[in-house]
């Protein structure tokens, strides 16, 4: 049963930069159906796409968080990474990682399974 | 952008009753509709895809239904353990975008 789990400091500072990490269990992140998202909710919010990775490295990002969004893969561990740089309070949010498979029903894909989530705050 | 937009934004009903939440894109989008259970402290969970079709394991009392830019999911009769956000994303272009989820509360 595929499974992910998010990692990383639940507390950053103002301009530096967050670092989360996703390990995939119950599947190869090489999978080559599966693509591996990036999703926030900021408190009082809905969800947020930030962005994709294939396992071949290939990316996409939402337009709002390009500038300083960068999602990494690493096979060797089954693991992808997600680091936003510059952070401000607007990115405090739970993040979560997740499974995504485009298919002729879903053209994109939908979101399964999810991480639990993490909660980063940034505050000084 | 496709934005999606979610009605009511919460409502309260008795167990038993039938529920129904509403999801508008501002585009259409055929079927390529999701929808989301999030609990706190849990992993949100897939329901329904394109627009209609049940994740498997999810209960038989969930429902959806739609096409073009008007979806509902409907739960026909509310369990205690429904008690959640719920949320639609549209899977049709890039940036994939979500709706702003509604909140079911039991009576």
């Amino acid at each position: 049963q595929l499974q992910l789990e998010e990692s990383g400091p639940g507390l950053v500072k103002p301009s530096e930069t967050l670092s989360l990490t996703c390990t995939v269990s119950g599947d190869s992140i090489s999978n080559t159906n599966n693509y591996w998202e990036w999703i926030r909710q900021p408190p009082g919010k809905g969800l947020e796409w930030i962005g994709t990775v294939y396992y071949s490295g290939g990316t996409d990002y939402t337009p709002s968080l390009r500038s300083r969004a960068t999602i990494s893969v690493d096979t060797s561990k089954n693991q992808f990474s997600l680091k936003l740089s510059s952070v401000t309070a607007a990115d405090t949010a739970v993040y979560y990682c997740a499974r995504r498979r485009p298919t002729t029903e879903t053209r994109h894909g939908c979101f399964d399974p999810w991480g639990q989530g993490t909660l980063v705050t940034v505050s000084s | 952008d496709i934005q999606m937009t979610q009605s009511p934004s919460s409502l309260s009903a008795s167990v038993g009753d039938r529920v129904t939440i509403t999801c508008r894109a501002s585009q259409g989008i055929s079927s390529y509709l999701n929808w989301y259970q999030r609990k706190p402290g849990k992993a949100p969970k897939l329901l329904i895809y394109a627009a209609s079709s049940l994740q498997s394991g999810v209960p038989s009392r969930f429902s959806g239904s739609g096409s073009g830019t008007d979806f509902t999911l409907t739960i026909s009769s509310l369990q205690p353990e429904d008690s959640a956000i719920y949320s639609c994303q549209q899977s049709d272009r890039a940036p994939l975008t979500f709706g702003g989820g509604t909140k079911v509360e039991i009576k």
